[in-house]
């Protein structure tokens, strides 16, 4: 599975958007964007996921440029329940086991 | 609808103790899973089972072993407690399964549970 790269941590203001970024420049054609959060002391939460198009749920949506090297996750009006470490995780879809290579995370913390 | 249940949620052992972990998921899912996440650190996947019947090693297998008891539930057992297996510790579940259609996408989406933190002394 292609390796991510996110920031360590970012700040947003309750009410306001979060863009999360996340760089996979080794992506490969078969891997999907896989985004995941974890709130303090949870298990982690399934956020969205995409292959190529951008994808919204109720949740977020997600933005992959053309070369699919990043993606931005938004959360379009962040609360402070929002506070969480987001993962952004590259793997294969559809495979015949599904695990999931987690990383450092992005650290979001929303201020009132 | 549960989803992921685990049991228990704390425990502390005393090295060289021996405990099975217990994950079941009410979602008919195929595939199931264990994680460790040690502070500060993402998971690391330990065992997993890709369908009832068969179970295959993760990352960091060792000191583990586990039994997909049927398709609803997955245990996690440590036969001999150590003070490197203080964690937390996640099942997660996911659908899994069948070809690369259009339905597919959903399907390997993973669920967790709320996790059993251990310690051992």
């Amino acid at each position: 599975d292609a390796k991510t790269t996110q920031p360590p941590s970012m700040d947003c203001a309750e009410g306001r958007a979060a863009n999360l970024p996340c760089n996979h420049s080794t992506i490969s054609g078969n891997e999907y964007v896989y985004w995941y959060r974890q709130i303090h002391s949870q298990g982690p939460q399934y956020i969205i996921h995409g292959l190529k198009n951008n994808e919204t749920n109720e949740m977020a949506s997600l933005i992959i440029t053309e070369d699919r090297k990043s993606s931005t996750l938004i959360l379009p009006h962040a609360t402070l329940r929002d506070t969480a470490v987001y993962y952004c995780i590259v793997r294969v879809g559809g495979t015949s086991y599904g695990k999931l290579t987690f990383g450092q995370g992005t650290i979001l913390t929303v201020h009132p | 609808n549960a989803g992921v249940t685990q049991t228990p949620k704390f425990q502390v052992l005393k090295t060289g103790q021996s405990m099975t972990l217990q994950c079941a998921q009410d979602m008919n899912h195929n595939s199931m899973y264990w994680y460790r996440q040690d502070p500060g650190m993402g998971l690391r996947l330990i065992y997993y089972s890709a369908s009832e019947g068969t179970t295959d090693k993760g990352e960091v297998p060792n000191g583990y072993n586990v039994s997909r008891l049927n398709k609803r539930e997955f245990s996690l057992r440590l036969e001999s407690a150590a003070p490197s297996q203080t964690s937390v510790y996640f099942c997660a579940s996911s659908a899994q399964g069948g070809g690369l259609a259009g339905g597919q996408r959903r399907t390997d989406t993973q669920y967790f549970g709320p996790g059993t933190r251990l310690t051992v002394l």
